[in-house]
């Protein structure tokens, strides 16, 4: 199963909020899709799990929406920290877990 | 706290073969299925393997199947990935991460910090 996630890049200013796309290339029946943000030089981290369940600690101005193929990953109210790389992965298709190519979030 | 940390990683020529571990503590390592997820520099992230808790169940991505053998020894909190044949499109930076729930098809919740791995003569 391939994800896609658009846009490959996203600059936006602090304050507005960033909306990243990602679509399956089939429907996940059950919403098995999660959201990873990864700073330089840093793991990923967990941000949204079930399409939409926030992570322990993860701010509420992260939030997660969508099923079947198409799922948005909503950053409101930007802050600096907030710059990073972010990827969705399926665990849909078990075993066969993907993650999407990324998406750059950068701050104008 | 719950924490995984790697190690093992190296620079390896072509053909050659390296071990990771990933020493896990701050939870019941027993109860939990176990990924490898990995990331060529610039890249982004690709799943490699996955085993069972109990290790009856062992999966692994196309790209590294017959070459990598994953296992865990529940009696020291490890997880090991044997890798054999390498090659240079299998430099990457190396995670362990623990699934949300214990079987494993679930999110990634914990990741440890990696460990480098570079193949090339």
């Amino acid at each position: 199963m391939v994800m896609m996630q658009s846009p490959a890049t996203l600059s936006v200013s602090p304050g507005e909020s960033a909306t990243l796309s990602c679509r399956a290339s089939q429907s996940l029946s059950t919403s098995k899709l999660a959201w990873y943000q990864q700073k330089p030089g840093q793991a990923p981290r967990l941000l949204i799990y079930a399409a939409s369940t926030r992570a322990t600690g993860v701010p509420a101005r992260f939030s997660g929406s969508g099923s079947g193929t198409e799922f948005t990953l909503t950053i409101s109210s930007l802050q600096s920290e907030d710059v990073a790389v972010y990827y969705c992965q399926q665990y849909n298709n078990w075993p066969r877990i993907t993650f999407g190519q990324g998406t750059r979030l950068e701050i104008k | 706290q719950v924490q995984l940390v790697e190690s093992g990683g190296g620079v390896v020529q072509p053909g050659g073969s390296l071990r990771l571990s990933c020493a896990a503590s701050g939870f019941t390592f027993s109860g939990f299925g176990m990924h490898w997820v990995r990331q060529a520099p610039g890249k982004g992230l690709e799943w490699v393997s996955f085993i069972r808790y109990d290790a009856y169940n062992k999966y692994y991505g196309d790209s590294v199947k017959g070459r990598f053998t994953i296992s865990r020894d529940n009696s020291k909190n490890t997880l090991y990935l044997q890798m054999n044949t390498l090659r240079p499109e299998d430099t990457a930076v190396y995670y362990c991460a623990k699934p949300l729930s214990g079987g494993g098809q679930d999110a990634f919740d914990i990741w440890g910090q990696g460990t480098m791995v570079t193949v090339s003569s």
